[in-house]
């Protein structure tokens, strides 16, 4: 148990469709992560929440992505009119540990653009 | 471009030997995270190394960390089935307060029964 719960974990869409995925820390955790990961490939980061406030966008990060974290508990990540190279897998991740520098991911959410 | 690079990028090993993994990076870090991941699941923390640190253990993993040549190996003893999977190193840093992971492409470990 990472202490991370996705929502959904496959997603299958058509292109231009827009999708939302969900992440729900099971216990409070002020610094949320979003990565994505595409086949063959390691984690690339995306964004990231101190509580509420999103404090850092990577460049990958279009103006077709949206992400927010109402309340600083649990975070959306909305991708509007999908694309083919959309397709990856979206981790949630917390930071946590005795010292605050662990990063737990969660199992992630897969999706696929036809 | 990723900051961690592993080596090899597949590995496949009789059960029982010993596996051992290798992770370049290029600028200096404050700590180097190694995980594990199973075929289209998420990704499992193993052991964090911080930056002064040269050795951890953790059950039958061993993480070394080298800040001078810049790298780091994962030996995983007495291997098993189970610890088939994907292995990624990723650091963070090199400035205090520098919030993401960046990671490598991953080292693919079979372990053949």
């Amino acid at each position: 148990d990472t202490g991370v719960s996705q929502n959904p974990r496959h997603k299958i869409t058509k292109r231009g469709q827009n999708v939302t995925f969900r992440c729900d820390p099971i216990s409070e955790h002020n610094r949320l992560y979003w990565y994505r990961q595409t086949l063959g490939q390691g984690p690339e980061f995306l964004t990231y929440f101190q509580n509420e406030a999103q404090l850092e966008k990577s460049r990958l990060l279009s103006d077709r992505f949206s992400a927010e974290r109402p309340k600083g508990s649990f975070s959306t990540l909305e991708i509007q009119r999908t694309e083919q190279g959309d397709s990856a897998m979206y981790l949630c991740a917390l930071r946590s540990g005795a010292s605050g520098n662990t990063i737990y991911f969660g199992e992630g959410s897969w999706l696929t653009v036809v | 471009s990723q900051q961690g690079e592993e080596d090899p990028q597949a590995l496949s090993i009789q059960e029982g030997e010993n596996a051992t993994m290798n992770c370049s990076y290029k600028t200096s870090i404050n700590n180097l995270q190694w995980y594990r991941q199973n075929s289209g699941r998420g990704l499992v923390h193993l052991i964090l190394i911080r930056s002064n640190e040269r050795e951890k253990h953790s059950g039958r993993l061993r993480v070394t960390l080298d800040t001078s040549k810049k790298s780091s190996s994962l030996l995983i003893t007495a291997s098993r089935a189970a610890d088939t999977a994907s292995y990624f190193c990723a650091t963070d840093g090199p400035n205090f307060g520098n919030e993401k992971l960046t990671f490598g492409t991953g080292t693919r470990l079979t372990i053949i029964p």
